[in-house]
């Protein structure tokens, strides 16, 4: 069985500002990672994934997370946010030998001007 | 449709009544999901079919809850008796294979029972 912790369930961060979204995850085997997000009512989409190989995975619109197998986390970051970066973060985690995913309770980011 | 879709987007109920959701996966993939995101929690995994194969039905929180797949498409998820604590946004994924690591979601359907 798997389980995710999503540290923050609110952050409000100035533009601009970089922001980090901490995933915490336990799992007793191989697992893939993955940030959704879901924007303001609209579906949840994939915005990066770690399968394997670099440890340090990014979106195409700037995000990064990196892997730490050792402290079991997957981090999101981004250096510079913007107002469109105000959304539902999900982190989930999904074995490597199964189709069901488990996700964390959400973080929402508010980025105010 | 390009997308994964799902009716009705939003559903009011009584109390005790059936309901029934439905979810079409995008064209051609195998493996479908069904989630429920309650008000400020993550999404809660209900049940995953892929292909013919028998589905994982361990999410399913009590026997009102039902789910069938027909045809290895369009899919329906059956509420028996609701309650109001089974108010939530229900959600449909797929994906192209069960192996496949990314999965495409719907919209959800907002299901309220009063």
């Amino acid at each position: 069985a798997q389980s995710v912790t999503q540290l923050d369930s609110q952050v409000p961060v100035f533009e601009e500002a970089p922001v980090e979204l901490r995933c915490n995850y336990s799992s007793s085997v191989s697992v893939y990672l993955f940030w959704y997000v879901q924007y303001p009512n609209q579906g949840l989409q994939l915005l990066l994934k770690y399968l394997s190989g670099s440890t340090l995975v990014e979106s195409i619109n700037g995000f990064e997370a990196e892997f730490n197998k050792s402290q079991t986390s997957f981090h999101l970051r981004k250096p510079s946010v913007h107002i469109s970066d105000t959304a539902e973060y999900f982190c989930a985690v999904r074995s490597t030998n199964a189709g069901k995913s488990t996700f964390g309770d959400g973080t929402t980011l508010t980025v105010k001007p | 449709g390009a997308g994964v879709s799902q009716s009705p987007s939003n559903k009011v109920t009584e109390k005790g009544k059936d309901v029934e959701l439905r979810c079409d996966p995008i064209s051609g993939h195998t493996a479908l999901y069904w989630y429920r995101q309650s008000l400020g929690q993550g999404l809660e995994f209900l049940i995953y079919f892929q292909g013919n194969s028998a589905p994982d039905k361990s999410g399913l929180p009590s026997d009102r809850f039902s789910a069938e797949r027909t045809g290895g498409s369009v899919s329906t998820l059956t509420i028996q008796r609701t309650q109001q604590e089974d108010s939530a946004v229900y959600l449909c994924a797929s994906s192209l294979q069960a192996g496949d690591t990314e999965a495409f979601f719907g919209q959800g359907t907002r299901l309220t029972v009063v």
